[in-house]
């Protein structure tokens, strides 16, 4: 079963703008990482950010995380066409060490 | 090696036969998982390895699926009497201390097309 749930499902946006896509979750969490996957086949992990922390940061990606509401969100700003990829949010639960998926955000930066 | 090896990398079967695939993780890294991803979806987790043990099977659709691991390194899902229905992008996964640190790292995936 996915743990989690992508919105918008889909995004497009012109070269330079900023792309913000959000992740609802279900279950209490040890932390919260975001994926990025090119042409349907390997994931590069982005960013990961744990149940005690509420923002953080790495270069032009920016996530947030708000525990009471179950939800998180990862920003890409100036995006580049380089950005375009399907973007996935996954937790890993308390007292487990298994990643949970939800169904991605496809995210295409125009040139 | 330097990231997670797959192999082979694209896997064409008849309905009803046997195929092994091979999952070659990080040197150092103790916990190996294989997920599965079907066009669309998220990755579908399946088993996980801490060492040579399988510590959660629970993801395994049925027992035409099996995976070992027996020197805690090199692992290999297997899938007795494949259906069309398990074709798929079958990703392989390795951490360090469980990925709780830096995330998990995955190889490129086997496109398994059962015909």
């Amino acid at each position: 079963s996915q743990q989690g749930e992508e919105d918008p499902q889909a995004l497009s946006i012109q070269e330079g703008e900023n792309a913000t896509m959000n992740c609802s979750y279900k279950t209490s969490i040890n932390n919260l990482q975001w994926y990025r996957q090119n042409s349907g086949r390997g994931l590069v992990h982005l960013i990961l950010i744990r149940s005690n922390e509420r923002e953080k940061h790495s270069g032009r990606l920016r996530v947030t995380l708000d525990t009471s509401k179950k939800s998180s969100s990862l920003l890409i700003t100036a995006s580049r066409a380089a950005d375009t990829a399907s973007y996935f949010c996954a937790t890993v639960r308390s007292n487990d060490y298994k990643l949970s998926f939800g169904a991605g955000t496809t995210v295409t930066v125009r040139a | 090696g330097a990231g997670v090896s797959q192999t082979p990398s694209n896997k064409v079967t008849e309905k009803g036969k046997y195929v092994e695939l091979r999952c070659d993780p990080i040197s150092g890294h103790t916990a190996l998982y294989w997920y599965r991803q079907s066009l669309g979806q998220g990755p579908e987790f399946l088993i996980y390895f801490q060492g040579t043990g399988a510590a959660d099977d629970s993801g395994l659709p049925n027992d035409r699926f099996f995976a070992v691991r027996p020197e805690g390194s090199v692992s290999t899902l297997k899938i007795q009497r494949t259906e069309r229905g398990d074709s798929a992008v079958y990703l392989c996964a390795s951490s360090f201390l469980g990925g709780t640190v830096d995330g998990y790292t995955f190889g490129s995936g086997t496109r398994l097309t059962v015909v």
